[in-house]
């Protein structure tokens, strides 16, 4: 069982740059998101989408976008790189949760170490 | 004011030892609660859920008070593989799936 593939690992991007993070799930998750880690913060949520079709805006979302075309695969575009997006980047789902217990586990993939130059 | 606050740490302590740390949150509507475990910035993996009667795994002990929204957690018989960063995660409001996170606690233990 894969869960959560995400790709590239490493990466370097030239300010004004475009690239595509892949986040792929194979658990049928309906919920997935994509955060970035910073030094002495918390993750941060940049996009999130509760199902294939949906998507909606996190707590930091501008310079990203995301869609959701299919239930497994939830990409997340850098439209021009800022050294500002220099960052680690995961992608998570899980599934809806239901009754008191709102939220099940969380899977996240491996990450992405991103520097913008 | 963060929608979750930890103390950043690190603690520092020898094997064996128990150390505990708490975490607090902003939204009292928050359904689901949890701590992560996150290794030297790979990603973080579920440690435990957290629910309002508390509750143990091993040498683990997580606490819910709903009143003073916080949450803690006890590590007991602290081992060395147990040096990471914690995070405490917590459901934005009443109903709603998105998560928030800490910023982490770090537990250095040592030999």
């Amino acid at each position: 069982n894969a869960g959560v593939t995400q790709t590239p690992k490493f990466q370097v991007l030239k300010t004004g740059q475009s690239m595509t993070l892949q986040c792929a799930q194979d658990m049928n998750h309906e919920y997935m998101s994509w955060y970035r880690q910073d030094p002495g913060m918390g993750l941060r949520l940049i996009h999130y989408s509760v199902g294939a079709g949906i998507t909606d805006q996190g707590e930091v979302p501008n310079g990203y976008n995301v869609s959701r075309s299919t239930t497994e695969d939830f990409p997340l575009r850098l439209l021009s790189a800022a050294p500002s997006q220099t960052s680690v980047y995961f992608c998570a789902s899980h599934q809806v949760g239901k009754g008191l217990q709102l939220n099940t586990e969380a899977f996240f993939g491996q990450g992405t170490r991103l520097t913008v130059v | 004011r963060k929608e979750v606050e930890q103390d950043p740490g690190p603690f520092n302590v020898p094997e064996g030892a128990t150390v505990a740390f708490n975490c607090t949150y902003s939204n009292s509507a928050s359904q689901s609660f949890f701590w992560y475990r996150q290794d030297c910035r790979k990603e973080p993996k579920l440690l435990m859920s957290v629910y309002s009667s508390g509750n143990e795994d091993g040498r683990f002990t997580a606490q819910l008070n709903r009143a003073s929204q916080y949450i803690s957690l006890l590590i007991r018989d602290s081992k060395l593989s147990d040096s990471a960063t914690y995070l405490c995660v917590v459901n934005a409001g009443s109903n709603d799936y998105k998560l928030s996170f800490g910023a982490g606690t770090t537990v250095t233990v040592r030999a």
